[in-house]
């Protein structure tokens, strides 16, 4: 069974400061992997999306994120954090091969001080 | 619609009524999941369709929780004689195919008391 990793519950960075948020997933093939953003109280956003082709995926707001097959990590990074970045990650390994149900990370809450 | 819409947004219930949280997808999206949320948790699978297929319903946590999918369309999702514990925000997802992104509505809380 596919299962997801995020061995961080909370990241605290001072704005502007870079970011790097864990993700390390267990699948048999090549996974399609995603990363979540949810803020307080509302439904998840799509940040990025790794199918295939080129490991390193840039998303929206400034994010991107690497797909490394040998350590079984789709970390999200992102250079200089901003006080609206505070919020709920959620890293996915998404419907493929005989599962077609996205699995969840726990999530990871990053904390922005200014 | 623009996106995947849920309704209510809060529901208070008592201990013992039932609830129906009802998913409007995206249209044309053949696949739909409802996943819970409880503080502080990641995302539990709930039940998954995918266009005239059967339910997958592995992630329902008791037969107090059922869920349908009219004309491959809205769903709904059935809490009977609720529990404390089923306290959590409900989301609903859709997504074009089997494999692609899922795109979620932003939830419905229920609070039981």
């Amino acid at each position: 069974a596919q299962s997801v990793t995020q061995p961080d519950i909370h990241i605290t960075v001072s704005e502007g400061a870079s970011l790097e948020l864990r993700c390390n997933y267990s699948y048999g093939a090549t996974p399609y992997l995603f990363w979540y953003v949810q803020s307080p109280g509302q439904g998840l956003q799509l940040l990025l999306k790794y199918f295939s082709g080129d490991t390193l995926v840039q998303g929206i707001k400034g994010f991107e994120a690497e797909f490394k097959r040998s350590q079984s990590s789709f970390n999200l990074r992102k250079p200089s954090v901003h006080w609206s970045d505070a919020a709920e990650y959620f890293c996915a390994v998404g419907p493929s091969g005989g599962s077609y149900i996205p699995t969840f990370g726990r999530g990871t809450s990053l904390i922005v001080h200014p | 619609g623009a996106g995947v819409s849920q309704s209510p947004s809060n529901k208070v219930t008592e201990k013992g009524k039932d609830v129906e949280l009802r998913c409007d997808p995206i249209s044309g999206h053949t696949a739909l999941y409802w996943y819970r949320q409880s503080l502080g948790q990641g995302l539990e699978f709930l039940i998954y369709f995918q266009g005239n297929s059967a339910p997958d319903k592995s992630g329902l946590p008791s037969d107090r929780f059922s869920a349908e999918r009219t004309g491959g369309s809205v769903s709904t999702l059935t809490i009977q004689r609720t529990q404390q514990e089923d306290s959590a925000v409900y989301l609903c997802a859709s997504s074009a195919t089997q494999g692609t992104e899922a795109f979620f509505g932003q939830g419905t809380r229920l609070t039981v008391v």
